[in-house]
């Protein structure tokens, strides 16, 4: 059973610019959750996709957008980075009905 | 709306002592509870869960019961190692469709040999 994979690992932008993060769910998984951390708090939710739609979102601009793919992999796009979005960006799988989510290792994004 | 709220850390015992990692909650409806675990540099473990009032969820020697009465999920070992150490998360998903994970701000713990 392969667990959840993300890329990149580390990213590096300038203020301004846009970035894709990418996604692969867990073999069964249907379900794509994406989570912003920063430094020594807790996760944020983002946005969650089922289907290829998205089945709910957090407290972020629509900068924040994302996609879900017909194999359930998935990608988090933001637009116009600002520095405050320097975090670690968390992908999480389920499958509909289950409530436990698996982490990817996630990807660090530093804005400077 | 929902939260966690967990004890402040950071949390430093030594090899074989006694853990407890308070948690309590505020939600509406019937939330299933979770803690995670990130271990230094890494991506969030699913450490255990409890889905109804008074289930006991363990793994690896950590224990936790649902108390609907208290709305608390408190993390107990009884003898930790130094592996151990890290930061720990309480989490709730919540009565939406969605079923959103809403997160505690992380307990750091440090075991020293």
């Amino acid at each position: 059973e392969t667990g959840v994979t993300q890329s990149p690992t580390h990213l590096i932008k300038t203020r301004g610019q846009q970035v894709t993060l990418r996604c692969s769910s867990q073999s069964g998984h249907n379900t794509v959750s994406w989570y912003q951390q920063a430094l020594g708090q807790g996760p944020q939710f983002i946005f969650q996709y089922y289907r290829e739609e998205e089945n709910g979102r957090g407290n972020f601009p629509p900068r924040f957008s994302g996609l879900q793919f017909p194999n359930y992999s998935s990608e988090l796009n933001v637009n116009a980075l600002e520095l405050d979005d320097s975090a670690l960006y968390l992908c999480a799988s389920s499958f509909s009905g289950v409530k436990e989510q698996y982490f990817g290792p996630g990807t660090r994004l530093t804005v400077t | 709306g929902d939260s966690v709220t967990q004890m402040e850390g950071p949390v430093t015992l030594s090899e074989e002592a006694f853990l407890t990692i308070n948690c309590t909650y505020t939600a509406t409806g019937y939330p299933s509870l979770f803690w995670y675990v990130q271990y230094p540099g890494e991506g969030l473990q699913l450490l255990l869960k409890a889905t109804k009032a008074d289930d006991k969820g363990s793994n690896k020697g950590f224990e936790a019961t649902y108390r609907k009465e208290t709305t608390s999920f408190h993390l107990e070992k009884g003898s930790v190692q130094v592996s151990d150490s890290a930061v720990y998360f309480c989490a709730l998903t919540d009565a939406g469709n969605n079923r959103k994970l809403i997160w505690g701000l992380g307990t750091s713990l440090a075991v020293n040999p």
